[in-house]
């Protein structure tokens, strides 16, 4: 069965430093792989995804994350943080293209020191 | 402005009290589906639907029932809610051709006591 890692639950950064998040899936196939974002009260904002071609895919926000199949990984890079990006971020794999069903992660929470 | 709404945002309900969560898009999206939000298990898939009248089960389907009779709406039923359905419900909508991810709307908190 598919799975998809998140093995930072919680990570501090200061304003302005880089970010990368973690994320490791385990799926049989090629996979699709996204990063969404959820603010606080908010529902989740798609960043970006992965469906096939550069490995190294852009988003918005100034985010990127890249595939690498060797390693099973999708992580997030961000190379100067700002205060608006404290959220949770949850990296997901398209299981079921037929139920378009997706596996999350767990979460990552993203704190932002001034 | 392109949207998934859901309401109510939050809903305080007693154990066997039937509720319905509403949701509805307005992209033309073919797809929809209800996720909940457990603290440490990520979004986990309840229902989907392909397109109007056609609904299958997800992941966690036991205690919720869906009905899709148009296109933009998606309600999400909960005949006999118990303590274990307190939880974050997100409606989301997708394409069903080249599809790009879902849109979420922006989440209902539910809590059955």
């Amino acid at each position: 069965a598919q799975s998809v890692t998140q093995p930072d639950i919680h990570i501090t950064v200061s304003e302005g430093a880089s970010l990368e998040l973690r994320c490791n899936y385990s799926y049989g196939a090629t996979p699709y792989l996204f990063w969404y974002v959820q603010s606080p009260g908010q529902g989740l904002q798609l960043l970006l995804k992965y469906f096939s071609g550069d490995t190294l895919v852009q988003g918005i926000k100034g985010f990127e994350a890249e595939f690498k199949r060797s390693q099973s990984s999708f992580n997030l890079r961000k190379p100067s943080v700002h205060w608006s990006d404290a959220a949770e971020y949850f990296c997901a794999v398209a299981a079921h293209m037929g139920r378009r069903a997706l596996t999350f992660g767990s979460g990552t929470r993203l704190q932002v020191q001034p | 402005e392109a949207q998934v709404t859901q309401n109510p945002r939050y809903l305080i309900t007693v154990t066997g009290k039937k509720l319905t969560v509403t949701c509805s898009q307005n992209m033309n999206h073919e797809y929809m589906s209800w996720y909940r939000q457990d603290p440490g298990l990520g979004l986990r898939q309840i229902y989907y639907s392909m397109n109007v009248e056609v609904t299958d089960k997800g992941d966690v389907p036991e205690g919720y029932k869906v009905s899709r009779k148009e296109k933009r709406n998606f309600p999400l039923i909960l005949e006999s809610p118990s303590p274990n359905q307190t939880s974050l419900y997100f409606c989301a909508s997708a394409l069903g051709q080249g599809w790009n991810g879902y849109t979420f709307g922006s989440g209902t908190r539910l809590t059955v006591v």
